[in-house]
């Protein structure tokens, strides 16, 4: 079956440590983004790409890094510089920017 | 600036009423327009989406939504409302790889 998986589902966080959250897809897309939802608000871009090796900043990239090496994986790194990080974490992917988003299951990232 | 508003937070319906929930838009111009679904602790599943051509669109579940460009809205509407919509509902527009996102509608179902 084809979609898109995200691991861990929950991810504990020290202060000042760096963590990542691993995006795959097996869809063939080649867009791939991260979004934050928190509690009663929309979800906000973080990051996307567009393709291999490429990727743009979205509304609330500070504190977040991304790499796009290959095409089925895009992973997050939260990095320390991220003073709120806890948060749902969704990761989704499109065949094109325009066309519809497929989303995976998310992560939910706690601070310790 | 661009926009998206849900204006319910909550919404509460008895089981077998019929739903609408809203959805406004402010874009540049007419964007693309989709409804997601939202259960608790999960992913977005997508319920429609209206690109062009004929502003009423179907979707899955018994769902459907209508593009009113006058009135800037993209409303999801169903007849007949079951225990398992039970959830949270996002809208969203936009184009070119940026999307933006709702508030969301929390759907409480009354047995």
């Amino acid at each position: 079956d084809g979609g898109i998986t995200q691991s861990p589902k929950y991810l504990f966080r020290k202060e000042g440590q760096n963590v990542t959250l691993s995006c795959e897809q097996n869809l063939n897309h080649d867009a791939m983004y991260w979004y934050r939802q928190d509690p009663g608000q929309g979800l906000r871009l973080i990051y996307y790409s567009q393709i291999v090796n490429d990727f743009q900043k979205g509304d609330i990239a500070e504190g977040y890094s991304v790499s796009r090496e290959k095409k089925e994986s895009f992973p997050l790194t939260v990095t320390s510089a991220q003073k709120n990080p806890t948060a749902f974490y969704l990761c989704a992917s499109s065949t094109t920017g325009m066309e519809t988003q497929y989303f995976g299951p998310g992560t939910r990232l706690l601070v310790l | 600036a661009q926009s998206v508003t849900q204006p319910d937070i909550h919404i509460t319906v008895s089981e077998g009423a019929s739903l609408e929930l809203r959805c406004n838009y402010s874009y540049g111009a007419t964007p693309y327009l989709f409804w997601y679904v939202q259960s608790p602790g999960q992913g977005l599943q997508l319920l429609l989406k209206y690109f062009s051509g004929d502003t009423l669109v179907q979707g899955i579940k018994g769902f459907e939504a209508e593009f009113k460009r006058s009135q800037s809205s993209f409303n999801l509407r169903k007849p007949s409302v079951h225990w398992s919509d039970a959830a949270e509902y996002f809208c969203a527009a936009g184009s070119n790889y940026q999307l933006i996102w709702g508030a969301g509608t929390k759907l409480i179902i009354k047995p």
